[in-house]
């Protein structure tokens, strides 16, 4: 089955850029969608086809994938973003396809 | 708005059954493929079922295979888990959600709030 590596944690001052990572085996060949999930609530999708953002996503949230590593890029960090973060995937390597998630990443705002 | 609201989860001992449902509503239903994704306490999330919107295609992770069974009733906005057999590692809480197929790769666009299964002696 196809596997998602996050690093677990990420920290980063206010106003600075965060970039949490998104390993697999050729994921620059997927489409890349990251959500975003504060405690005691539902994830949020945050960014969606690797790149695009849902309507009401501020544009400090962007994309990119290629090879095998997908990014979230966070700028201008606000105390706000700290949460937990999840990429997923569609894989269709089995016999059937299978919704794929990253292991998360804690975002702490220092 | 688009709202999914989940409901049915609670207590119940390793062995038996519990069924889950999430009602929809602001957006036409019967046009979306639905999931149902779980996330253990303080863990991360994992798919469990996905449901095309007719209903024709159902898809299971392997962990849940031939345990639950997924269903939709578009004349009532509604998406069902039937959940057997339970075991102590199904304790989750239980999210259904809407995957938008429009874009490449049918994202998860709504989630509901959760409803949470314990399973326990």
């Amino acid at each position: 089955s196809y596997v998602l590596t996050q690093p677990p944690s990420v920290s980063v001052a206010p106003g600075q850029t965060a970039r949490i990572t998104c390993g697999g085996n050729n994921i620059g060949s997927k489409s890349v969608h990251w959500y975003q999930q504060k405690p005691g609530q539902a994830p949020v999708l945050v960014v969606y086809d690797d790149s695009d953002r849902p309507s009401g996503i501020p544009e400090r949230f962007s994309g990119s994938n290629s090879g095998n590593t997908a990014t979230l890029t966070i700028s201008r960090v606000e105390a706000g973003d700290e949460a937990d973060y999840y990429c997923q995937v569609w894989d269709s390597s089995s016999d059937h396809p299978d919704v794929v998630f990253g292991g998360g990443t804690k975002l702490t705002v220092l | 708005e688009v709202q999914l609201v989940e409901s049915g989860g609670g207590l119940v001992q390793p062995g038996g059954s519990l069924r889950l449902s999430c009602a929809a509503s602001g957006f036409t239903f019967s046009s979306y493929e639905m999931n149902w994704v779980r996330q253990a306490p303080g863990k991360g999330l994992e798919w469990v079922s996905y449901i095309s919107s007719s209903g024709s295609t159902i898809y299971y992770a392997d962990s849940v295979k031939g345990r639950f069974t997924i269903s939709r009733d578009n004349a009532k906005n509604s998406l069902y888990l039937q959940m057997n057999s339970l075991r102590a590692e199904d304790t989750a809480v239980y999210y259904c959600a809407r995957a938008d197929c429009s874009s490449t790769s049918c994202p998860l666009d709504y989630w509901g709030q959760g409803t949470l299964v314990t399973v326990s002696s």
